[in-house]
This record gives C-alpha cells, sequence and structure tokens, in this order.
C-alpha cells in the first residue's frame, strides 16, 4: 500500500534554532513533493525532488532513495516559518499521496 | 499570471443543495486535481484530469462529479451536498500529469453543510 509517514506531528521551537521535519514512505516514489500551508489556508509548493537535494534560501530539503526517507531543513528560524508542513509522494502514478503534516511554531 | 484561481472562498450549504466549486487555471497545465482536506487526515484525491475531456476518480469521489471541457477549467460539482462533505476542499494543477513538476494550489474553499 502507497503511504507516507511525517514526524514530528508538532514541532515548536525558539527563533534561530534548525529545524528538521522528516517524511518517510512505503514503497519506491518517483517523485516527493514539500508543501508549505499556512494559517490562511493556503498551499504553496516549495520543492519537488527525485533523488539528492535541494536548497532555496533557508530551506533545504533531502531525500534518500535507498532508505525512502526525506528531510526538510530549516536554518536560522523565524516566527514567520510557523506553517503546518506536508510531504507528498508520488508513487510512479497519476496520483500524490499526502503525510498528515507536521504543525511548526516558531516562538520569538 | 495568476496561477490557479479557486471560488468561492467560503460557502454554507444545506443538506441536499447542490453547488459548483470553480477551478481556472493560466498556465496551460495539462494535470487538474481536487483534494478534500480533513481534521487530521492528508489530503485526499477525490477527482483528477489528465487533459480536456479526460477525468477520472479519485480516493474519495462518492458525491462529486467534475468535468474538463477545456484545459483551463476544472469545476466540482456537489450533487446533493451531505454534512459529512464538510470540509476544506483545494483544486492544484501541474505541468505534467505523472505530478513529477511542481504542483500550483488554489486558495482552498471552506464548506459547511448543516
Amino acid at each position: 500500500k502507497n503511504e507516507v509517514e511525517q514526524s514530528p506531528q508538532n514541532l515548536t521551537a525558539q527563533e534561530g534554532e534548525f529545524i528538521t521535519i522528516n517524511c518517510s514512505y512505503s514503497v519506491g516514489i518517483s517523485a516527493l513533493h514539500w508543501l508549505q500551508q499556512h494559517p490562511g489556508g493556503g498551499i504553496v509548493s516549495l520543492f519537488m525532488l527525485s533523488s539528492g537535494k535541494k536548497k532555496h534560501g533557508r530551506l533545504i530539503a533531502t531525500i534518500n532513495i535507498q532508505e525512502k526517507h526525506s528531510s526538510l531543513h530549516i536554518t536560522a528560524s523565524h516566527p514567520r516559518d510557523s506553517a503546518v508542513y506536508i510531504c507528498a509522494a508520488n508513487f510512479g502514478n497519476e496520483k500524490l499521496t499526502f503525510g498528515t503534516g507536521t504543525r511548526l511554531t516558531i516562538i520569538p | 499570471n495568476a496561477g490557479v484561481t479557486q471560488t468561492p472562498k467560503f460557502q454554507v450549504l444545506k443538506t441536499g443543495q447542490s453547488m459548483t466549486l470553480q477551478c481556472a487555471q493560466d498556465m496551460n497545465h495539462e494535470y487538474m486535481s481536487w483534494y478534500r482536506q480533513d481534521p487530521g487526515m492528508g489530503l485526499r484525491l477525490i477527482h483528477y484530469s489528465v487533459g480536456a475531456g479526460i477525468t477520472d476518480q479519485g480516493e474519495v469521489p462518492n458525491g462529486y462529479n467534475v468535468s474538463r471541457s477545456t484545459t483551463e477549467d476544472f469545476p466540482l460539482r456537489l450533487l446533493s451536498a451531505a454534512p459529512s462533505q464538510t470540509s476544506v476542499y483545494f483544486c492544484a494543477s501541474s505541468y505534467s500529469g505523472q505530478m513529477n513538476t511542481e504542483a500550483f494550489f488554489g486558495q482552498g474553499t471552506r464548506l459547511t453543510v448543516v
């Protein structure tokens, strides 16, 4: 069965801390997406990757195909990073399977 | 470039009423999809389309209807609203039907069925 699991469910950290959010999936994938959902509700794509590592500003996404695991890192976290972060996997078909999200709160 | 435009943002329906959620994209994307988001669950696919004239069911299609007469538009119809359809709905599009290109999402529709 195609499954995606995220951890932790909730994460609270102090401003400036290094943040890691994890995503594991059950079988081989063709692509993995990291998304951000702000309190207003809109969803924005952060990364789409199928191997290696991508970086955009203070955000870094990595994927380990052999271990079926991806991580999203945030360096020098800021209160504006507070959001729900969602990973979603494409298991080689025309659909995405979503994790349940990680709610991140950054305290000033 | 407007991206993905989804309307309305909020809607309250009475049980048994019907309505259409609108979704339009101006990026010439082949792939469009509708999801519902419920507390404690990941987004779940309702229906999707890989091009004009082609639609298919997702994970939770019952009670919903779609059509794709143009590349730009992908409306979602609730045939006879039920309280179980209270949810937040998102429309999304992607250049590739294989979902291995960036996904763009609408702002969401918060639907309450009373």
